[in-house]
């Protein structure tokens, strides 16, 4: 069944730092995602991406963060200078269009910035 | 602005009991509301999507409705098994958007 994929699993990093986040979406999907879930706290919106151009993106998904399609397969959300409140599990989510709105969810990861 | 609120935060069952869980969202205007499934440190897995249109959706032993008018949402889950204990989130798309707004979810235990 295909799925949605995302590396690494868990990224160590210093505050500062910058990190590159890679998710594989579906391959037939059009509409591509990213969510961000703090510990113990609700799932939340970044940004969505579409037709090689953010579509939306939330308060939250200010100048540090950045999103890219490099390439017909690959997404990427990029965090420029990490703090400590960047750590959490993001979450990469594809759908195949705006007419089938289930969203398909990878397994995440795991931020830490220290 | 569209919240999402999922009620109790916690559920310990037996084994093979039904169950109900329940989600609220206050704005009515939606399309669609989708169940998932979160296991400890792990992804969202998509359990049922149900359209605005629809008032049931099914797959195997899950269950959910929607009543949009009265901003709710149910969960059934019938036959209880531990390989259900999991943390189950509801999620409704924010009106005219694309986003998925999320309710703090369900964590739910099922003892053997």
């Amino acid at each position: 069944e295909p799925e949605v994929t995302q590396t690494p699993s868990h990224q160590v990093t210093q505050m500062g730092q910058e990190v590159i986040l890679r998710c594989v979406p579906i391959s037939n999907h059009l509409y591509f995602y990213w969510y961000r879930q703090i510990l113990g706290q609700k799932v939340e919106f970044l940004v969505s991406f579409y037709n090689n151009e953010i579509s939306e993106k939330s308060e939250i998904f200010d100048d540090q963060f950045s999103v890219e399609r490099p390439d017909g397969s690959n997404f990427t959300l990029k965090i420029r200078s990490t703090k400590l409140e960047d750590s959490a599990m993001y979450f990469c989510a594809s759908r195949v269009s705006l007419g089938v709105p289930e969203a398909f969810f990878g397994q995440g990861t795991r931020l830490t910035v220290v | 602005k569209q919240e999402v609120t999922q009620i109790p935060a916690a559920l310990s069952v037996p084994e093979g009991e039904n169950l109900v869980l329940n989600c609220s969202f206050t704005d009515s205007a939606i399309y669609n509301l989708q169940w998932f499934r979160q296991d400890p440190g792990k992804g969202l897995t998509s359990l049922l999507l149900i359209q605005s249109s629809q008032r049931e959706q099914t797959s195997g032993r899950l269950n959910a409705s929607l009543d949009k008018s009265s901003g709710r949402s149910t969960l059934y889950i019938a036959a209880s098994q531990p390989g259900d204990s999991a943390t189950y989130l509801c999620a409704v798309p924010q009106g005219g958007s694309e986003k998925l707004v999320f309710g703090k979810g369900m964590k739910l235990t099922v003892n053997p």
